[in-house]
C-alpha cells in the first residue's frame, strides 16, 4: 500500500518549452502533496506544499509563476515547469501525505522522481 | 546555518561491518526524526522514524535521537551489499527538512 507514481520518469525538452509532471497516489487519498527538487549529490529541497482544492504554498525563493502546481483531486497533483531553461534541469520528486498505521503521524510517501533535462 | 547537517560521505565498508550515520539539527521544536534510503535515480523510501528522544530498533537498523544535543544517528549492523545506497536524515513535524545524504557502499 501507499504507492505514489510520477509521470513521466524522465523528460528532455528544449529551452523555452513547458513541461508537466504528474504525481498520483495510487491506493490512498492524499490531502497534501509536496514537491521537491534534488540536484546531483545534494539533498531534497522542498519547493511547495500542495493541498487539494487550494493554492499551493511555495517555499522562499521558488517562483510560483514558473512552477505551477495544481492539486485538483485527492489523488493527483501536477507540477508544470513553464518556459524551462537549462538551469531548471533537475530531479523533481513528489510526496503524498498519508496516515501511518499507528495513526500518530502523517508519513510522506515519495514518488520515484522525474528527471528533467532542458537543452 | 542549515536546518539539518549530515556527516559528509561517502562511506565504504566491508560486508558485515557496522555503518554509523549522523545528523545534527538546529530547531529544537522538532519532534519527528526520520531516516530515508534512496537508490540512484529513485525516490526516497522511509527506513525508520522516531518520535522525540530515544532509541528505536528494527532488525539490523537502530535509530537514536538525542534531543539535548540535537543529534540523530542511524546504525546498520551486519551490513550487506544490498544496503549500498544514499541515506538521508529528515526532520520535521509536517514539512520535512532533509540532510544532504551520505552515500554508503558495502563491499562484498
Amino acid at each position: 500500500g501507499a504507492v505514489v507514481s510520477q509521470h513521466p520518469s524522465w523528460v528532455i525538452c528544449k529551452s523555452g518549452t513547458s513541461v508537466k509532471i504528474e504525481c498520483r497516489s495510487l491506493d490512498f487519498q492524499a490531502t497534501t502533496m509536496f514537491w521537491y527538487r534534488q540536484f546531483p549529490k545534494q539533498s531534497l529541497m522542498l519547493m511547495a506544499t500542495s493541498n487539494e482544492g487550494s493554492k499551493a504554498t511555495y517555499e522562499q525563493g521558488v517562483e510560483k509563476d514558473k512552477f505551477l502546481i495544481n492539486h485538483a483531486s485527492l489523488t493527483l497533483s501536477t507540477l508544470t515547469v513553464t518556459s524551462a531553461h537549462p538551469e531548471d534541469s533537475s530531479f523533481y520528486i513528489c510526496s503524498a501525505d498519508g496516515l501511518r498505521s499507528e495513526g500518530i503521524h502523517n508519513e510522506q510517501f515519495f514518488g520515484p522522481g522525474t528527471r528533467l533535462t532542458v537543452l | 546555518q542549515k536546518e539539518v547537517e549530515q556527516d559528509p560521505g561517502p562511506l565504504s565498508v566491508p560486508e558485515g561491518a557496522i555503518v554509523s550515520l549522523n545528523c545534527t539539527y538546529s530547531n529544537s521544536a522538532f519532534q519527528y526524526f526520520m531516516w530515508y534510503r534512496q537508490y540512484s535515480r529513485k525516490g526516497p523510501e522511509l527506513l525508520m522514524y522516531t518520535y522525540s528522544s530515544g532509541n528505536k530498533e528494527d532488525g539490523r537498523f537502530t535509530a537514536q535521537v538525542d534531543k539535548s544535543s540535537k543529534y540523530i544517528s542511524l546504525f546498520i549492523r551486519d551490513s550487506q551489499p544490498s544496503d549500498s545506497a544514499t541515506y538521508l536524515c529528515a526532520i520535521g513535524d509536517y514539512k520535512l527538512s532533509f540532510g544532504a545524504g551520505t552515500t554508503v557502499t558495502v563491499r562484498a
